[in-house]
């Protein structure tokens, strides 16, 4: 089976970028996404396709993937950011989490 | 828009069955895998299973294997989970998701199972 890891949790003061990683073996040679999850909600897609961005998610979300590491970044963090982050990967047509970082912004 | 609505979910004894639904609308149902997404109370997300566009094809975690059966209904919209044979550790909010660019793009509010006797 297919593992991503994810460090359990970033802090990072408010207009500082964040930075959240994902590890896995050759995870660059497959499509890395990104899902914001707050207390209580659904999660929400934030990157696809490594570094794309949907309709209605913020600039200061980015993301990239080589070699064994997809990376999320938030630059200018808001106290809004604060929330669970997970990585998702494909594994054929098996769908991969990471472990989930959650973000402190304090 | 977009909404995925699911249902079904309860407290039940281990190893009943129990089957989730997941109301679609706002998109063209038919043309999209369906996958179900689950959260253990407090831990991260697990992917459960996939169902192809047209229902074809299935796939599942290794854990519910033989326990659960992915199955659509594209003339209503509908998509199913059946579980049987439920333990315990299979407690969780369960969520239907779109997959679309490889990807969940669109997420259900979730539906809360607990197995428990």
């Amino acid at each position: 089976s297919y593992d991503l890891t994810q460090s359990p949790s970033v802090s990072v003061p408010p207009g500082q970028t964040a930075t959240i990683t994902c590890s896995g073996d050759k995870l660059g040679d497959r499509y890395a996404s990104w899902y914001q999850q707050k207390p209580g909600q659904s999660p929400l897609l934030v990157i696809y396709q490594d570094d794309k961005r949907p309709s209605g998610i913020p600039e200061r979300f980015s993301g990239s993937n080589s070699g064994n590491t997809a990376t999320l970044t938030i630059s200018g963090t808001q106290t809004m950011d604060e929330a669970d982050y997970y990585c998702q990967a494909w594994d054929g047509s098996i769908g991969v989490f990471g472990g989930g970082t959650k973000l402190t912004v304090l | 828009q977009v909404q995925l609505v699911e249902s079904g979910g309860g407290v039940v004894q281990p190893e009943k069955s129990l089957k989730l639904s997941c109301a679609a609308s706002g998109f063209t149902f038919s043309k999209y895998a369906m996958h179900w997404v689950r959260q253990a109370p407090g831990k991260g997300l697990e992917w459960v299973a996939v169902i192809s566009h047209d229902g074809s094809t299935e796939y599942y975690t290794g854990s519910v294997k033989g326990r659960f059966t992915i199955s659509r209904d594209n003339s209503k919209n509908m998509l199913y989970l059946q579980m049987d044979s439920l333990r315990p550790e299979d407690t969780a909010v369960y969520f239907c998701a779109t997959q679309n660019q490889a990807s969940f793009d669109n997420w259900g509010q979730g539906t809360l199972l607990t197995v428990s006797s």
